[in-house]
């Protein structure tokens, strides 16, 4: 599959904990986003980065962080972990910076129990 | 503040009827807006964009800066449309995102 990927599928993990998500882009693309989807408020723009710089931010707590590798791919920590972080995390991948030709993701179901 | 409103939550219609989604703006300058689709269980797709004014599996949406919407519209809906649709306006590189609407095609 060339298209973006996303590990884990699902996370289940206890309040106070971290965790670490894993994107790695469409093979070329040199962009990587993530979004948080959860019930409450919907799909959210969290950060961007642009061959490893970090390039555009949105809603992201202090207690995310985010970097983008050498090879490209990208991880986000979430840490101090509270119920309400519970959501889908999606990453999604561009050839260019541009938000508008981004592809995204199957996403990360995070539980936090 | 620039965000995107989809007023409904869920719209339900029967196959074959026509169907719309309605997408209002708040954005003072060009908007470039988008709608996404979310099939079951499959990943967030972009459907369409006003730009290129494009027909994707029977969807158009007009930009109508009047009335500051982007409504998607079919004229016949398939039971295969049933998903979750965003609308979604791109500022400052930030795509922002609707509530989406749960579109069901009955049969």
């Amino acid at each position: 599959d060339s298209g973006v990927t996303q590990t884990p599928k699902h996370l289940i993990t206890a309040t106070g904990q971290r965790v670490t998500l894993r994107c790695s882009p469409r093979s070329g693309d040199l962009s990587v986003y993530w979004y948080q989807q959860s019930l409450d408020q919907g799909l959210q723009f969290l950060i961007q980065y642009y061959n490893g710089e970090e390039r555009a931010k949105g809603n992201i707590l202090e207690r995310f962080s985010a970097q983008q590798f050498p090879d490209l791919h990208s991880e986000l920590n979430l840490s101090s972990l509270e119920l309400g972080d519970s959501a889908l995390y999606f990453c999604a991948s561009s050839r260019t910076p541009r938000a508008s030709e981004q592809f995204f993701g199957p996403g990360t179901r995070l539980t936090v129990l | 503040a620039q965000r995107v409103t989809q007023p409904e939550k869920l719209l339900s219609v029967f196959k074959g009827a026509p169907v719309e989604l309605k997408c209002n703006y708040s954005y003072s300058g060009s908007p470039e807006l988008f709608w996404y689709v979310q099939y079951s269980r499959q990943r967030l797709q972009l459907l369409l964009r006003h730009i290129s004014r494009e027909s994707i599996k029977g969807f158009t949406a007009d930009l109508n800066k009047g009335e500051t919407s982007f409504h998607l519209k079919k004229p016949f809906a398939q039971e295969e449309d049933s998903a979750m649709y965003y609308c979604a306006l791109l500022y400052n590189n930030d795509m922002r995102f609707g509530a989406g609407t749960r579109l069901t095609v009955k049969p």
